[in-house]
């Protein structure tokens, strides 16, 4: 079974504080995700990367970076937390072969205050 | 704009018994559908998904109807069980498209009772 795993469950940062939240997949697979899921908003994609160091912005990018030094792992940066910020955070990861399924984390929760 | 709507934002079922869950889509180029299911603090797991060369596609208790005319398509899962409960997300790609194009509807919360 694939394995996709967060550091964190919980996170309370301090708006203006950088927070780093940190996923780790164990399927060698290529694509790696990051999501958002937010009441009445369903999940929008945050950022996603094909390969180690490559990145592409998702549909909300604003206010978040990433980084991929290594194929199993993908960070999400969020660079001054901000209160529009608290969210679920969901890691996925997927496979290359044709419309393989995504595979996600347990998610991290993450309140700005 | 959101291409992927789930319209009913829960709905409440007895065990036994079947439960619908719809989905409706604007955006004609999408080819390929999924359903996730997610219980509380988990994250997302796949259920079943159906390409548009296919109307109906079936696991165990889990089927999905994909009417491309109307784009609309929906779950049914027969008989519903208490397990079930959980919220579930339809979500769209089109074709040739990736995971990084997957569009995800809103969700729907699933009560099963007894």
């Amino acid at each position: 079974d694939v394995k996709v795993t967060q550091s964190s469950r919980y996170l309370v940062k301090r708006t203006g504080e950088k927070v780093f939240l940190e996923c780790v997949q164990d399927m060698d697979h290529e694509n790696m995700f990051w999501y958002r899921q937010d009441p009445g908003l369903g999940l929008r994609l945050i950022y996603f990367s094909y390969d180690v160091k490559m990145k592409e912005k998702g549909d909300i990018p604003e206010g978040y970076s990433v980084s991929r030094e290594k194929k199993e792992r993908f960070s999400l940066i969020l660079e001054s937390a901000s209160t529009n910020q608290t969210s679920m955070y969901l890691c996925a990861s997927r496979g290359e072969l044709g419309n393989s399924p995504l595979h996600f984390g347990n998610g991290t929760r993450l309140t700005v205050t | 704009d959101q291409q992927v709507k789930q319209n009913s934002p829960s709905l409440s079922v007895q065990e036994g018994r079947i439960s619908i869950l719809n989905c409706d889509y604007t955006n004609s180029m999408f080819d390929y559908f999924l359903w996730y299911k997610k219980y509380p603090a988990e994250g997302p797991t796949f259920l079943i998904s159906i390409s548009s060369i296919k109307d109906k596609n079936e696991d165990g208790r889990f089927t999905v109807f994909l009417n491309k005319s109307a784009k609309h398509l929906s779950l049914h899962i027969v008989p519903s069980q208490p397990g079930d409960s959980a919220v579930y997300f339809c979500a769209a790609t089109p074709k040739g498209g990736t995971a990084s194009k997957l569009t995800f509807g809103t969700g729907t919360r699933l009560q099963v009772t007894l």
